[in-house]
């Protein structure tokens, strides 16, 4: 089945120490996303990939990048990971047009537990 | 400014009973499109039912259905025969034309289902 897949499921780092959540889709869908949710919240958009085209959100801290190597693949690095930052990430793609008929569809997420 | 309210945080519903799901929404952008998710516990993102603001007849998969009131700005889901898998949290959400690759969403609900 076409899908979103995220790797790993859990993932557990220290304070400070770089991170790398990845995300890969069988969709072959145009944009790729990265959301960040904390308990009990929506989930907040951190930035999104259209093509190789990166679009980030004004608020998203520089702590947070990101890399697309290919149409299925994105990256999701954490620098330094803060106590902060502990959450769970998703990834999440659309075909895209852009228009307000393209759905967002979701992979697992990667909770992320910080020391 | 874009705005996704849902007022109700959490609720009882009984086994095979009908639920109704609050979700009012606020744009100045004619085209747009609005989407249900559900979240289990595992935290995946699970998306459910799309409207468009076009659409003359309310969207309905399965289950579930969307009732969408335009002139109010309400686009509340509605879950029949409720199941005890329905107890997780559920997100509204909007994506308009004008925001791009935005989509906006909601605090969430939670409905507990009882047997």
């Amino acid at each position: 089945d076409a899908m979103v897949i995220q790797n790993p499921r859990y993932q557990v780092t220290q304070f400070g120490k770089p991170v790398t959540l990845s995300c890969s889709q069988t969709l072959n869908h145009n944009v790729m996303y990265w959301y960040q949710q904390k308990s009990s919240q929506a989930p907040k958009l951190l930035f999104h990939y259209y093509d190789k085209d990166f679009n980030n959100e004004a608020d998203t801290p520089d702590n947070f990048q990101s890399r697309r190597p290919n149409t299925s693949f994105c990256f999701l690095d954490i620098r330094s990971p803060g106590l902060g930052d502990a959450a769970m990430y998703l990834c999440a793609t659309s075909r895209d047009s852009g228009q307000g008929s393209d759905t967002q569809y979701f992979g697992p997420g990667t909770r992320l537990t910080v020391l | 400014a874009q705005k996704i309210t849902q007022t109700q945080p959490g609720m009882f519903v009984q086994e095979k009973e009908a639920v109704t799901l609050d979700c009012t929404y606020d744009t100045s952008d004619p085209s747009y499109g609005l989407f249900w998710y559900k979240q289990p516990s595992s935290g995946e993102m699970i998306f459910l039912i799309y409207q468009g603001s076009y659409d003359q007849q309310n969207a309905t998969e399965g289950r579930y259905s969307l009732n969408f009131q335009k002139a109010r700005k309400s686009a509340n889901l509605v879950i029949s025969a409720s199941q005890l898998g329905d107890s997780a949290m559920y997100f509204c959400a909007m994506r308009a034309y004008t925001g791009g690759f935005k989509t906006i969403f909601g605090a969430g609900t939670r409905p507990f289902v009882k047997a």
